[in-house]
């Protein structure tokens, strides 16, 4: 079975410029979360869908972060414009059920805002 | 909301002694607890978890023990080995609909000594 996959895997940016990441989840799992996890730190709920729906966007930053997943499969991930604290790693996980157990993550995208 | 505590921090451990990791949360409706385990660049990879209605489980050399009277969860890993090294996130949800996120902890990071 084919894991969560991601990309880019690294990206470096300087503030004020946009960037997008790109996730496919497993195949079959309709609900898609995306993490920040900043150094040191545990992964933090960015945005949650269930299928193309959105069931949690409480800790997303909207005035610069959005995200879309249109057709229910992959999912989109931009920040614009990116601050310097945007610096960390985007992880993109999947789970079967809409529940949040099981998830399963991806390698992650680590952006460098310089 | 939620809120997880996870101790200590840093961990060392000679090779074949146990190690346990410990964390506290803060909403007594939370009933699912995950743990995960993520090397060095390389994604959080879901090793056990426990459900509110049971108070251990078991795979191996690994348990979680959970008091949901006192609202704390353990990790214990028996005999452990070089490979155990890494960082372990625990991290709690509540309910069954899907509408609330997995809160993690900030993670212990495990050094096994040979």
């Amino acid at each position: 079975e084919a894991g969560v996959a991601q990309s880019p895997r690294y990206k470096i940016i300087e503030k004020r410029q946009s960037v997008a990441f790109w996730c496919n989840p497993i195949s079959g799992h309709a609900t898609l979360y995306w993490y920040q996890q900043i150094l040191g730190q545990g992964p933090k709920l960015l945005i949650q869908f269930q299928n193309n729906g959105v069931v949690d966007d409480s800790q997303l930053p909207k005035d610069r972060f959005s995200a879309e997943r249109l057709k229910g499969v992959d999912s989109t991930l931009k920040i614009q414009p990116a601050k310097l604290e945007d610096s960390a790693v985007y992880l993109c996980a999947s789970s079967l059920a809409g529940t949040g157990v099981n998830q399963f993550f991806g390698p992650g995208t680590r952006l460098t805002v310089l | 909301g939620e809120n997880v505590e996870q101790h200590p921090s840093t961990l060392s451990v000679q090779e074949g002694d146990s190690a346990v990791i410990k964390c506290t949360y803060s909403d007594s409706a939370s009933n699912y607890f995950p743990w995960y385990k993520q090397e060095l660049g390389k994604r959080p990879q879901l090793i056990i978890d426990i459900r509110s209605n049971v108070g251990e489980k078991k795979d191996q050399r690994i348990a979680v023990t959970l008091n949901k009277t006192a609202k704390h969860f353990s990790l214990h890993i028996t005999e452990t080995q070089p490979e155990d090294s890494a960082v372990y996130f625990c991290a709690a949800l509540k309910g069954n609909s899907g509408n609330t996120p997995l809160v993690f902890g900030k993670g212990t990071r495990l050094s096994v000594i040979a």
